[in-house]
């Protein structure tokens, strides 16, 4: 079964600097797909970033990217120029096709992130 | 915003009770899933929804059930409430054509309290 861990609870960063949130995660699959997700205290989940694992070159979103390491199962976040806004809890999940042509989402247990003044 | 959109936004059940909470998906997506979020807890999978028809369930008990419809909107039925199903519910839709899949938008969710 594949896992997901986030060994970050919290983190913190003044405004306009660069912080990282940490994933891993554990599969035997070749051909899957990694996500951040974004929860603010509204609740919704909001798409922050998606990688293929079929690609080899990280994803980037305006001031997010990532540090895709398949073989070391590792999918770093950055956050460059931190906002106020970029305050919230940050997920890693990961998704491949099961039985059925399931897709589910497999989250790790967040990151609490919070972006100082 | 997605255009996802969930109701009731919160919600205070009896243990015991039955419960039914909707979804109404993105316009032109034909998958629907759902997850059971407990506080400080990430999302956990429940089960999905493709074309009216469920297609794959997580670790949950048959008291859980659900509803896809014609439009692609959805419900989760849950019985004999008990306090542990205290959680967000949220609603995920996306688009599924063959294969591919595309990332799934979410609702913002129903607050469930059991008491």
């Amino acid at each position: 079964a594949q896992t997901v861990t986030q060994s970050q609870p919290e983190m913190s960063v003044q405004e306009a600097e660069t912080v990282t949130l940490s994933c891993t995660y554990d599969t035997s699959e070749n051909n899957y797909y990694l996500f951040w997700y974004k929860q603010p205290p509204s609740r919704q989940m909001i798409l922050v970033i998606r990688q293929e694992a079929y690609k080899q070159q990280n994803a980037t979103e305006n001031r997010f990217s990532v540090n895709f390491q398949k073989a070391a199962k590792s999918f770093s976040l950055k956050i460059s120029d931190s906002q106020l806004g970029d305050t919230a809890m940050y997920f890693c999940a990961f998704m491949k096709e099961g039985t059925s042509g399931t897709y589910k989402y497999i989250f790790g247990t967040g990151t609490r992130l919070k972006v100082l003044a | 915003e997605t255009g996802v959109t969930q109701s009731p936004t919160h919600l205070i059940k009896t243990r015991g009770q039955q419960v039914t909470l909707r979804c109404s998906s993105q316009s032109g997506h034909n998958t629907v899933s759902w997850y059971q979020q407990a506080l400080g807890q990430g999302p956990q999978f429940i089960f999905q929804y493709y074309r009216e028809e469920e297609n794959g369930r997580g670790n949950f008990p048959p008291r859980f059930s659900g509803l896809q419809f014609p439009n692609y909107s959805s419900e989760l039925n849950v019985n004999a409430l008990e306090l542990d199903d205290s959680a967000l519910y949220l609603c995920a839709s996306s688009l599924r054509t063959g294969v591919l899949i595309r990332e799934a938008f979410f609702g913002q969710g129903t607050r469930l309290t059991v008491v």
